[in-house]
C-alpha cells in the first residue's frame, strides 16, 4: 500500500531554516512526483512546490520561491523540503502528497509535520 | 484564481442530504477536487475531474458543476462525514476554498 511518512515536529526561531524529509513505500518511488503543501490553522492548504522525482526538476509558488529548496534521494525513496528565512507567517503543518490517479489531485497524503516558527 | 466555498459552516441532520458549493474566481474547466478532512487528519480526496469518485468514497458523495460554479452533494449523511470539506482547482497551477465545516444538527 502507497504510504508517505514524514519526519517529526519542529519548533523554529524566526530567521532559522527547517527541512522536512517525507519517506514513500508502496510503488516505484520515480514514477510519481511528490507535491508539498502547508496549511495554517483554520485555513485550507497552500500549495506550496513539487519535484519530480525522476529527475530532481522543481516548481515552486511565488510566495515561497526563493526560500525553498526540494530534493529527492532516490536510494532511499525520500523527498526533503528546505524553507529558509522562517517568520511566523510560516508556522503551519506541512504535507507530502503525490497523484496517482489524476495528474494535479492529490490521493495520497503524509501525515502532516507540524513547523512551529516562534522566539 | 480564487476559490469561495459556501457556506462556511452547515448544518445538517444525519440521513438527510448537504449541498455545498464552491465558486472560482475564473473557469477552471472541470479540473476541480473535492476534499474531507478530520482533525488531526490530512485530507481525504473524495471527487477529481468534478464529478469522478476517487477509488473508496461511497456513491453517497457525488460532484456536479464546471467553469466556475461546482456543488458536492452528501445524499444521505452519515456520522463519519461530519468534517470539513475543501474545493482545490488545478487548472491554473492549484488553489484550494477556504473550507465548508460539515456540523450535526
Amino acid at each position: 500500500q502507497v504510504q508517505l511518512v514524514q519526519s517529526g515536529a519542529e519548533v523554529k526561531k524566526p530567521g532559522a531554516s527547517v527541512k522536512i524529509s517525507c519517506k514513500a513505500s508502496g510503488y516505484t518511488f520515480t514514477d510519481y512526483g511528490i507535491t508539498w503543501l502547508r496549511q495554517a490553522p483554520t485555513h485550507g492548504p497552500e500549495w506550496m512546490g513539487w519535484i519530480s522525482t525522476s529527475n530532481g526538476n522543481t516548481n515552486f509558488a511565488q510566495k515561497v520561491q526563493g526560500r525553498v529548496t526540494m530534493t529527492r534521494d532516490t536510494s532511499t525513496s525520500t523527498v526533503y523540503m528546505e524553507l529558509r528565512s522562517l517568520t511566523s507567517d510560516d508556522s503551519a503543518i506541512y504535507y507530502c502528497a503525490s497523484s496517482h490517479v489524476e495528474a494535479d489531485v492529490f490521493d495520497f497524503w503524509g501525515q502532516g509535520t507540524l513547523v512551529t516558527v516562534s522566539s | 484564481i480564487v476559490m469561495t466555498q459556501s457556506p462556511a459552516t452547515l448544518y445538517v441532520s444525519p440521513g438527510e442530504r448537504a449541498t455545498l458549493s464552491c465558486r472560482a474566481s475564473q473557469s477552471v474547466r472541470s479540473r476541480l477536487a473535492w476534499y474531507q478532512q478530520k482533525p488531526g487528519l490530512a485530507p481525504r480526496l473524495l471527487i477529481y475531474a468534478a464529478s469522478t469518485r476517487a477509488t473508496g468514497i461511497p456513491a453517497r458523495f457525488s460532484g456536479s458543476g464546471s467553469e466556475t460554479e461546482f456543488t458536492l452533494t452528501i445524499s444521505s449523511l452519515q456520522a463519519e462525514d461530519f468534517a470539513v470539506y475543501y474545493c482545490q482547482q488545478y487548472n491554473n497551477w492549484y488553489t484550494f476554498g477556504q473550507g465548508t465545516k460539515l456540523e450535526i444538527k
